[in-house]
């Protein structure tokens, strides 16, 4: 049971490229998030997929888009990358969704924009 | 509207001394408060949760945190720190009946001396 794993672990860009961050779990949850992790700010939310099917933005979605590719994987797409976009990025997700709920959290991908 | 603070960036103790976290939040209704730990270069993981229940809650590693709605205050302590408990500590609150309104304090960096 490996819980929740991100690929790549590093990523260096330069602008204007794009790139995809993988998310997977084991876990049967139906709930998956994507989160970035800037100094001093904790995570926000960037989008988020309640089921299977369905996605929505969360607090920071510009420049960002994602693909819930079925109850397993949820992945986050880059575009064209920009020097703010520099982060770590964190996948997690969690049961249901509720505001109960439990998140588990991947080790995270750190993200470099030159 | 819901917010969270945490009232101290970084936090120093020694070994074996307790631990204070200081948290407070904002919410227009009965919230679902957090604490995750965040080891370095690790994602995130639950320490503790609170979901309208006990006010005192208990959660792993020897940690606790007391739920005060007169003092919107959802303090974190330990008895007794250990060199292991080094670590950044996020409050989290959690919105009305779903985990996507959820919220992240800006973190704790709790440091152990000798």
């Amino acid at each position: 049971n490996a819980g929740v794993t991100q690929t790549p672990k590093f990523q260096v860009l330069k602008t204007g490229q794009s790139m995809t961050l993988q998310c997977a779990q084991d876990m049967n949850h139906n709930s998956m998030y994507w989160y970035r992790q800037d100094p001093g700010m904790g995570l926000r939310l960037i989008y988020y997929s309640a089921s299977e099917g369905t996605t929505d933005k969360g607090e920071v979605p510009n420049g960002y888009n994602v693909s819930r590719l079925n109850k397993r994987e949820f992945s986050l797409r880059l575009e064209s990358a920009a020097p703010s976009q520099t982060s770590v990025y964190f996948c997690a997700s969690s049961v249901e969704g509720s505001s109960t709920d439990t998140q588990y959290f991947g080790p995270g991908t750190r993200l470099t924009v030159l | 509207a819901q917010s969270v603070t945490q009232l101290d960036s970084h936090v120093s103790v020694s070994e074996g001394t307790p631990v204070l976290l200081r948290c407070n939040y904002s919410s227009s209704y009965s919230p679902s408060l957090f604490w995750y730990v965040q080891h370095p270069n690790k994602g995130l993981q639950l320490l503790l949760k609170y979901t309208s229940a006990a006010t005192l809650v208990k959660g792993i590693n020897g940690f606790e945190a007391e739920f005060k709605k007169s003092e919107t205050s959802f303090h974190l302590t330990k008895p007794s720190a250990h060199m292991s408990d080094a670590a950044e500590y996020f409050c989290v609150v959690a919105g009305y009946s779903s985990a996507s309104k959820i919220i992240f304090g800006s973190g704790t960096r709790l440091s152990i001396r000798p």
